[in-house]
């Protein structure tokens, strides 16, 4: 069955600093892969997607992504973190076809230090 | 503007009654889910429909209950059988004939059961 692993429930990190927010999947072929960013409170936003080709993805508020078959990861990077960004993030796993479900992570807290 | 609607964004309700929870999109998307987020447990799939008139569990489908009579419309029933109903409950719907299992969400709707 498939699954996906968020290692780091909260991770804290300067304002202006770099991030990067790990995720580990388990599936058996090349999974369709998300990343989604939740406000307190509020729904799922879509930051970016991976289906196939390039593996470093670029997604919305700066985001990107790198796809790495060998390591079965799926990390999500930023170069330079805003105190907007303060959010729980949700790496997620679907097949790679059709209408069908998807396997969610735990998620991560990112805190973002003044 | 396009997009997913969930009311009420807070719900109130007494031990042992039923209730209903709104999920409307005007996406034009065939597929539709409902989640369950708990603190620290992440997405839990309660049910999902990829059709009108057709729906399958998930998951965490006891003492929840579902229809789709319209493509835009999916409302979740909680019902007294469900042991631990206080949540945070979302919709989200998929993107008709694009092949993917990308999911768009809803704003959610807070469930506080006393």
């Amino acid at each position: 069955a498939q699954s996906v692993t968020q290692p780091d429930i909260h991770i804290t990190v300067s304002e202006g600093a770099s991030l990067e927010l790990r995720c580990n999947y388990s599936y058996g072929a090349t999974p369709y892969l998300f990343w989604y960013v939740q406000s307190p409170g509020q729904g799922l936003q879509l930051l970016l997607k991976y289906f196939s080709g390039d593996t470093l993805v670029q997604g919305i508020k700066g985001f990107e992504a790198e796809f790495k078959r060998s390591q079965s990861s799926f990390n999500l990077r930023k170069p330079s973190v805003h105190w907007s960004d303060a959010a729980e993030y949700f790496c997620a796993v679907g097949p790679p076809s059709g209408y069908s479900t998807l396997t969610f992570g735990k998620g991560t807290m990112l805190l973002v230090s003044p | 503007d396009g997009g997913i609607t969930q009311s009420p964004k807070y719900l109130f309700r007494k031990e042992g009654q039923n209730v209903t929870l709104s999920c409307e999109q005007n996406l034009n998307h065939d597929a539709m889910y409902w989640y369950r987020q708990d603190p620290g447990q992440g997405l839990r799939l309660i049910y999902y429909s990829q059709i009108v008139n057709d729906f399958q569990k998930g998951d965490i489908a006891e003492g929840y209950s579902v229809s789709r009579e319209k493509k835009e419309s999916f409302p979740l029933t909680v019902t007294s059988a469900q042991k631990n109903p206080t949540a945070f409950y979302l919709c989200a719907s998929t993107p008709s004939g694009t092949g993917t299992s990308e999911q768009y969400f809803g704003p959610g709707t807070r469930l506080t059961v006393t």
